[in-house]
């Protein structure tokens, strides 16, 4: 499978602790976007990665929050002393630069927080 | 701000009947715009798209075009299966942005 994939695809935590989801994009893609979905609602944008470099955060983008792709490839998605509000499903797309339009998503962590 | 309105379901339609799903939106300029389909534990997937105004996107049977006059771009097909049953997502990105803004999602249940 050459998709975009996502680890873990679920996640339980305790409220104050730290979480960190990864995300592995289509090989070729050099951008990497990171949203974010409850429910009933549409995915709402959190920050993207050209290559290494984080180039847009969102306002939702809390100082609890933290995001790294560190060679390019991989990235990570880094929530610290969680709360009942961050339960959602976080979701990772990836593209080539130049071709922004073609985003492809991978299939989700869910987050509950307990 | 960017934004997208979209029909709120939930939609149950019979087998071979005809689907719309009203999306409109407001923009700055030309975005582009997008119908995603999400089946039960899967991931985002395009279902079409089109770039500039009157563009008429197409995929699977589902068609949608680019209304700039009252700008909106309706999902339509017209004879839905039971496996289209899904969450069907609005979006568009701006012309000079990177992310998209997503409506809230319309889920469609097809019964046989």
């Amino acid at each position: 499978d050459t998709g975009v994939s996502q680890d873990p695809r679920h996640k339980i935590t305790k409220r104050g602790q730290n979480v960190t989801f990864r995300c592995d994009p289509i090989s070729e893609h050099n951008r990497l976007y990171w949203y974010r979905q409850t429910l009933g609602q549409g995915p709402e944008f959190l920050t993207y990665f050209q290559n290494e470099a984080q180039l847009e955060k969102s306002r939702l983008l809390s100082d609890r929050f933290s995001a790294e792709r560190p060679k390019g490839s991989f990235s990570t998605l880094e929530i610290q002393r969680t709360e009942q509000g961050d339960s959602a499903m976080y979701l990772c797309a990836s593209s080539l630069a130049g071709t922004k339009n073609e985003q492809y998503f991978g299939p989700g962590t869910r987050l509950t927080v307990t | 701000g960017d934004s997208v309105t979209q029909m709120e379901g939930p939609v149950t339609l019979s087998e071979e009947a005809f689907l719309t799903i009203n999306c409109t939106y407001t923009a700055t300029g030309y975005p582009s715009l997008f119908w995603y389909v999400q089946y039960p534990g899967e991931g985002l997937q395009l279902l079409l798209k089109a770039t500039k105004a009157d563009d008429k996107g197409s995929n699977k049977g589902f068609e949608a075009t680019y209304r700039k006059e009252t700008t909106s771009f309706h999902l339509e097909k017209g004879s839905v299966q039971v496996s289209d049953s899904a969450v069907y997502f609005c979006a568009l990105l701006p012309l000079a942005g990177n992310q998209f803004y997503f409506g809230t999602g319309t889920s469609l249940t097809v019964i046989p």
